[in-house]
């Protein structure tokens, strides 16, 4: 499968713990973004790498979130002391700069649940 | 007010039926435009870009009115496996940053 993957599909955590995710782009793909999706909205932009150069970070992304892409291929987000407002569904996202019209390719999403 | 509205719906078809959905948006600078399809608790796929002269694929039909910012998409004879969420999408002209309506909920009933 030569899609966007994310790791894991799904998990679960007690408020005040760490949890980290996993997103591996489209090979070659140069952006890699993160979104945040909770039920009955549309994806909210978290922030994007353009390699591994992390050039914009939403407001939404508090201190307690932090991401990196160390060698400009997969990408992770970790979220330190997780809070019940943090469950949703975190999607990532990959697009090449030569591709046409903008296209984003996204992964499953690593749906969060924080008890 | 949010950047990106969206009817949130839901738009309950009879099968074959003819549904047509409306996007505004508020930044006029605003570049590109897309129609993207959720199922539940899936991730978004892109259904359609929009041009500015309108664009048609298949069933599907997307217009785009810059003048009074907002886009449209139109299904024809619609199949019950179009039924989704349907979300109305706009970049920012910077960093092609997709901004998100939150999307309207169609259901097709046979």
């Amino acid at each position: 499968d030569t899609g966007v993957s994310q790791d894991p599909r799904h998990k679960i955590t007690k408020r005040g713990q760490n949890v980290t995710f996993r997103c591996d782009p489209i090979s070659e793909h140069n952006r890699l973004y993160w979104y945040r999706q909770t039920l009955g909205q549309g994806p909210e932009f978290l922030t994007y790498f353009q390699n591994e150069a992390q050039l914009e970070k939403s407001r939404l992304l508090s201190d307690r979130f932090s991401a990196e892409r160390p060698k400009g291929s997969f990408s992770t987000l970790e979220i330190q002391r997780t809070e019940q407002g943090d469950s949703a569904m975190y999607l990532c996202a990959s697009r090449s700069l030569a591709g046409v019209y903008n296209e984003q390719f996204f992964g499953p999403g690593t749906r969060l649940t924080v008890l | 007010r949010k950047e990106v509205e969206q009817d949130p719906g839901p738009f309950n078809v009879p099968e074959g039926a003819t549904v047509a959905f409306n996007c505004t948006y508020s930044n006029s600078a605003s570049q590109s435009f897309f129609w993207y399809r959720q199922d539940c608790r899936k991730e978004p796929k892109l259904l359609m870009s929009v041009y500015s002269s309108g664009n048609e694929d298949g069933r599907f039909t997307a217009q785009l009115n810059r003048a009074s910012q907002y886009i449209s998409l139109l299904i024809r004879d619609s199949k019950l496996s179009d039924s989704a969420t349907y979300l109305c999408v706009v970049t920012k002209e910077s960093n092609y940053q997709l901004i998100w309506g939150a999307g309207t909920k169609l259901i097709i009933k046979p």
